[in-house]
């Protein structure tokens, strides 16, 4: 069936270091949706991806829809404490039900 | 702005007791929707339900059932909570429109002693 693959599973970087992560799948998605879980709180859509190739940015954040469709990037820019939390990625059930399909997550540290 | 609202932030049940988690959505949508996230597991779904009184199971529905009798409530059952349904869930909710984004509550952190 449909998977998604984050990855690095956590990082721990410094302060105003650059963050790179990853999701992939063997299978196409025609939508990418990049969700950020602070602690103790519920997902926030970041950014949402619909098109092959599409860049998008959201202040220090820039996603990317990779040109195969099997795959998308998040890049967080000089990374601040508040970034501290989970990133998933997700995409729609290929059965087109409404349903999303989310990664692991990427667990994301941040020292002052 | 989409208000998706749960419950309990935190709940503490005994094995054997029926738990009742409660969401509302107040954007109208049609969509609703209860996960439960465990670490390194990401979210799973365990039911969907597309329109008042209609549901469908998601990947692990088994321990749970739910209810949706009014368009804004979707409520999650555990008949007989059991220790290894401690974990947190999440309710989203979803319009029926071309954008696919789901919109989350806070999360209910539940644990089963």
């Amino acid at each position: 069936g449909q998977q998604l693959n984050q990855s690095p599973q956590s990082m721990f970087i410094q302060e105003g270091e650059d963050v790179s992560m990853n999701c992939t799948s063997s299978s196409i998605f025609n939508t990418w949706l990049w969700y950020k879980q602070d602690p103790g709180e519920g997902p926030v859509l970041l950014i949402a991806l619909y098109k092959a190739g599409e860049l998008t940015s959201n202040g220090r954040l820039t996603a990317q829809f990779g040109i195969t469709r099997k795959d998308s990037f998040l890049n967080i820019s000089a990374s601040i404490p508040s970034d501290v939390g989970i990133y998933f990625c997700a995409g729609p059930k290929r059965s087109n039900t409404g349903k999303l399909i989310f990664g692991q997550g990427t667990t994301l540290q941040v020292k002052p | 702005d989409v208000k998706v609202t749960q419950s309990s932030r935190y709940l503490v049940k005994r094995t054997g007791e029926k738990v009742f988690l409660e969401c509302v959505q107040d954007m109208d949508h049609e969509n609703m929707f209860w996960y439960r996230q465990d670490p390194g597991l990401g979210l799973r779904l365990i039911y969907f339900s597309y329109d008042v009184k209609m549901k469908e199971k998601g990947d692990i529905p088994e321990g749970y059932s739910v209810s949706r009798e009014k368009k804004e409530r979707f409520s999650l059952i555990l008949e007989s909570a059991s220790t290894n349904q401690t974990s947190m869930y999440l309710c989203a909710s979803r319009g029926n429109g071309a954008l696919k984004e789901q919109f989350f509550g806070p999360g209910t952190r539940l644990t089963v002693l």
